[in-house]
């Protein structure tokens, strides 16, 4: 356990259907990333937060992409009007240092 | 654009066998290098890194040499476990950059039989 916590772990949803994950980061960390990874591949880096601030979004972020962190706490990804290439697992990171400790992600499934 | 590239599995070993997983990256500046492991049902895990060249990173019997000059970091274990099957993954952080997000190998699935 990395101290980083995501909800849920499992989303299962319908083609068309908003969905929101949640990222309960390490407290002291104030740099937060969130990556996707599909089956057979690496995790791919999709935004990051320092603090409340998303200093960098990934061209893999399409404008159906929306993530938050309020007040530099947790923090949500919303994918709108999801599609079935959107079935991945979403990981959520905090850093300390060079150092990233990595959430046990959402496995999303979209029908 | 930074890129890693490691070896493509799965990787069959019998207990006790010697491990290597290739890695070598392109990047720009002196990134950072890390392995990452993911067990069957659990999230990604450091493992071990190293920030500069030369570094050599170990944790749990791995081992992992920064080489500039041939642009790797090769994972190796002298002696695997059952316990060690996973899914292993190189990453690089440049954190020249301003944003610092690691960049994945597609991972080198492990299994070790008894």
């Amino acid at each position: 356990d990395t101290g980083v916590s995501q909800n849920p772990r499992h989303k299962i949803t319908k083609r068309g259907q908003n969905v929101t994950f949640r990222c309960d980061p390490i407290s002291e960390h104030n740099r937060l990333y969130w990556y996707r990874q599909t089956l057979g591949q690496g995790p791919e880096f999709l935004t990051y937060f320092q603090n409340e601030a998303q200093l960098e979004k990934s061209r893999l972020l399409s404008d159906r992409f929306s993530a938050e962190r309020p007040k530099g706490s947790f923090s949500t990804l919303e994918i709108q009007r999801t599609e079935q290439g959107d079935s991945a697992m979403y990981l959520c990171a905090t850093r300390l240092a060079e150092t990233q400790y990595f959430g046990p992600g959402t496995r999303l499934l979209v029908l | 654009g930074d890129s890693v590239t490691q070896m493509e599995g799965p990787v069959t070993l019998s207990e006790e066998a010697f491990l290597t997983i290739n890695c070598t990256y392109t990047a720009t500046g002196y990134p950072s290098l890390f392995w990452y492991v993911q067990y069957p049902g659990e999230g990604l895990q450091l493992l071990l890194k190293a920030t500069k060249a030369d570094d050599k990173g170990s944790n749990k019997g791995f081992e992992a040499t920064y080489r500039k000059e041939t642009t790797s970091f090769h994972l190796e274990k002298g002696s695997v476990q059952v316990s060690d099957s996973a899914v292993y993954f190189c990453a690089l952080s440049n954190y020249g950059g301003s944003q610092g997000n690691l960049i994945f190998g597609k991972g080198t699935k492990l299994s070790v039989k008894p």
